[in-house]
């Protein structure tokens, strides 16, 4: 199975700050097209987590301009350039090369 | 849209059937699959079920306990489970794959039905 390791577990923010958050699998997630199989999703309380990136470094529609995504092979990074308030929550990067998939095990972004 | 239903509380050993019920796309046109998560942890991975019911995988966790299925002509997915343990207690979600190109990403996650385990 695809190992994803995420760091840091835990990242107090203020808002209007960048953010980082990074990724790491326990082998390539690199097709042969190119195409690394890395999405990110945001989990806010309550609710189902949302995909903001796929494909590594592709916004999903609707996602504002302030995520980006980065990395390939087993390296992978979301930024976010200014933190707001709707940001907050719990990050998860997932692998989709192959099943299991599987997911990190989360980056929970709050408030400093 | 994805509405799952038929989560419910369930002694270990007994079994239970979960429905999701898709609407605003051409369902049979992607893999649909569950995902499971305990509340403060992480998703786990359980079930897909490919186009026209191709293919089919599942997480060992589950493997010869669970059954996916789908019916095309009603826009749904199903999940079987048999022989139900404490660890199967979670909220499962119906989820869509964004695109049939072999790269397993989520686009669109039900809003969970919650399934415990428990006598």
């Amino acid at each position: 199975d695809i190992v994803m390791s995420q760091s840091p577990l835990s990242l107090p923010v203020n808002p209007g700050e960048p953010a980082s958050i990074s990724c790491r699998s326990s082998q390539s997630l690199l097709r042969s097209r190119g195409y690394n199989c890395l999405s990110w999703y945001l989990q806010k309380p309550g609710q189902s987590p949302l995909l903001l990136i796929y494909l590594g470094s592709t916004r999903a529609s609707g996602v504002p301009e302030r995520f980006s995504g980065s990395g390939s092979g087993t390296d992978f990074t979301l930024k976010i350039s200014r933190v707001e308030a709707e940001d907050f929550g719990v990050y998860y990067c997932m692998q989709g090369l192959q099943t299991p998939i599987t997911f990190g095990q989360g980056t929970r972004l709050e408030i400093k | 849209q994805l509405l799952e239903s038929g989560g419910t509380l369930v002694q270990p050993g007994g079994s239970l059937r979960l429905a999701c019920a898709a609407s605003g796309f051409t369902f049979s046109s992607y893999t649909l699959s569950w995902v499971r998560q305990v509340p403060g942890k992480g998703p786990e991975w359980v079930s897909s079920v490919f186009q026209r019911s191709s293919g089919k995988h599942y997480a060992d966790s589950v493997k010869g306990r669970f059954t996916i299925s789908r019916d095309d002509s009603k826009d749904m997915v199903y999940l079987q489970m048999n022989s139900l343990r404490d660890d199967d207690t979670a909220i499962y979600y119906c989820v869509k794959d964004r695109e049939d190109d072999g790269i397993w990403e989520f686009d669109y996650w039900g809003q969970g039905t919650p399934v415990t385990v428990s006598s």
